[in-house]
């Protein structure tokens, strides 16, 4: 079966780093999505890798690994707004997308 | 980037009654939208894929009778929820993709709809 694995939760304090993983199993790979989904709100998208390496944005940045089919989001500077879930997605041999369940991150002060 | 909009965005409405949700590509055209529908502290969960012009795609489990799509143009697809009830009750969110299946996926805002 298809499968994406990412912490439930996590918490990290103000202006610090955190690094958010994303682990998948699927039926083919045509990409790899993170979003970014504030409580009550639709998701917004953050980053898409095809292939592996790092990808910078801004404070946000992320990673893959297709052989070990892993990613991460890594956030840096972090602030209060960006307490939120993220969302790992992953698009499959027929191009649909398989998502996690989401890491809610905890930003305290 | 792309937008999609999505009316309403708060709906609540009697068991029993059917609800109305649309879904629209402002500034491309969308052949393909996707349904998705959301429980509290829960992760998007794919409902149906809404091709225009042809019959939706729906995921195992959900009720094609109740979950009524349509996708009548380039822009537009609306789900119907009819008859609801009060397990109905969920955020329903839309999405479309602009351009190649490879392309960003956009969201439209969201419609929580509660069913008293």
């Amino acid at each position: 079966g298809q499968n994406i694995d990412q912490p439930t939760e996590m918490t990290a304090t103000e202006g610090a780093i955190v690094q958010i993983n994303c682990t998948y199993q699927t039926s083919g790979f045509n990409g790899l999505f993170w979003y970014q989904q504030h409580a009550g709100e639709a998701p917004t998208f953050l980053s898409y890798n095809v292939l592996d390496g790092l990808e910078e944005k801004g404070r946000f940045s992320s990673f893959l690994s297709r052989s070990k089919g892993y990613s991460y989001l890594l956030l840096k500077e972090l602030q209060m707004k960006d307490s939120a879930s993220y969302l790992c997605a992953v698009m499959d041999s027929n191009y649909q997308l398989i998502w996690g369940a989401g890491t809610k991150l905890i930003i305290k002060p | 980037g792309a937008v999609v909009s999505q009316h309403p965005s708060w709906v609540i409405c009697k068991s029993g009654t059917s609800v109305k949700i649309e879904c629209r590509s402002l500034d491309f055209q969308a052949t393909t939208m996707f349904w998705y529908r959301q429980f509290p502290k829960q992760s998007l969960m794919l409902m149906a894929t809404s091709n225009e012009g042809s019959k939706a795609t729906y995921e195992q489990g959900v009720e094609k009778d109740k979950f009524l799509i349509n996708h009548a143009s380039l822009t537009l697809s609306t789900l119907t929820v009819t008859s609801a009830h009060p397990e109905d009750s969920s955020f329903y969110i839309c999405s479309a993709r602009d351009g190649a299946d490879t392309g960003e996926l956009f969201f439209g805002e969201g419609s929580r709809l509660t069913v008293l």
